[in-house]
């Protein structure tokens, strides 16, 4: 788990402004997941990446933006058109073997608040 | 997609009894099966997993149990303990094409051990 390194840990934002949260790992893994909780909402996919160059739109992807040009790093772009951005944001990655499994690790998370 | 359920979304035991947390999935194509847990303000780790090939899973305290005729697999906790208090969350894996290393996600479940 200490292989994936979000930041920052706490983020205040204006309304109408876009913010960026970094999330770096150095597992090696081929994937990264982009997560957002909310209370009694559960782990809710924003977007993720098998690859480098290459990403998919996960349940919640409308106002957020990705890129994937490197395999360690998998920034996420929240824009102004998300609606309620507060919230708590985890990354997380994983390698998919495709045969019995893959299991997650998450980064510490990225608490964002829209003042 | 897969829809992951989970049951229920508030648990409380005293401390030394044991606790059950059940999910049912949608998709039979789905084979990996893992629950993490998630103390408050902290990052949800894994605590334990099982593959389709598997029934049953045991890791000390821990058990998972796994029907796939039935689609639902269940976490049991034992005699447990105040530290056990926190978030638990199963999910499930498709495991195959675009959806490979997917994790959908049930709601969580607050299990509370009081004293």
């Amino acid at each position: 788990d200490g292989g994936i390194t979000q930041s920052p840990k706490y983020l205040f934002r204006k309304e109408g402004q876009n913010v960026t949260l970094s999330c770096e790992q150095n597992l090696n893994h081929d994937a990264m997941y982009w997560y957002r909780q909310d209370p009694g909402q559960g782990l809710r996919l924003i977007y993720y990446s098998q690859i480098v160059n290459d990403f998919q739109k996960g349940d919640i992807a409308e106002g957020y933006s990705v890129s994937r040009e490197k395999k360690e790093s998998f920034p996420l772009t929240v824009t102004s058109a998300q609606k309620n951005p507060t919230a708590f944001y985890l990354c997380a990655s994983s390698n998919p073997t495709g045969v019995g499994g893959n299991t997650i690790y998450f980064g510490e998370g990225s608490w964002l608040t829209v003042v | 997609g897969e829809n992951v359920e989970q049951h229920p979304s508030t648990l409380s035991v005293q401390e030394g009894d044991s606790a059950v947390i059940k999910c049912t999935y949608s998709d039979s194509a789905s084979n990996y099966f893992p629950w993490y847990k998630q103390e408050l303000g902290k990052r949800p780790q894994l605590i334990i997993d099982i593959r389709s090939n598997v029934g049953e899973k045991k890791d000390q305290r821990i058990a998972v149990t796994l029907n796939k005729t039935a689609k639902h697999f269940s976490l049991h906790i034992t005699e447990t303990q105040p530290e056990d208090s926190a978030v638990y969350f199963c999910a499930a894996d498709l495991g195959e094409g675009s959806t490979l290393g997917r994790l959908y996600f049930g709601r969580g479940t607050q299990l509370t051990v009081w004293p």
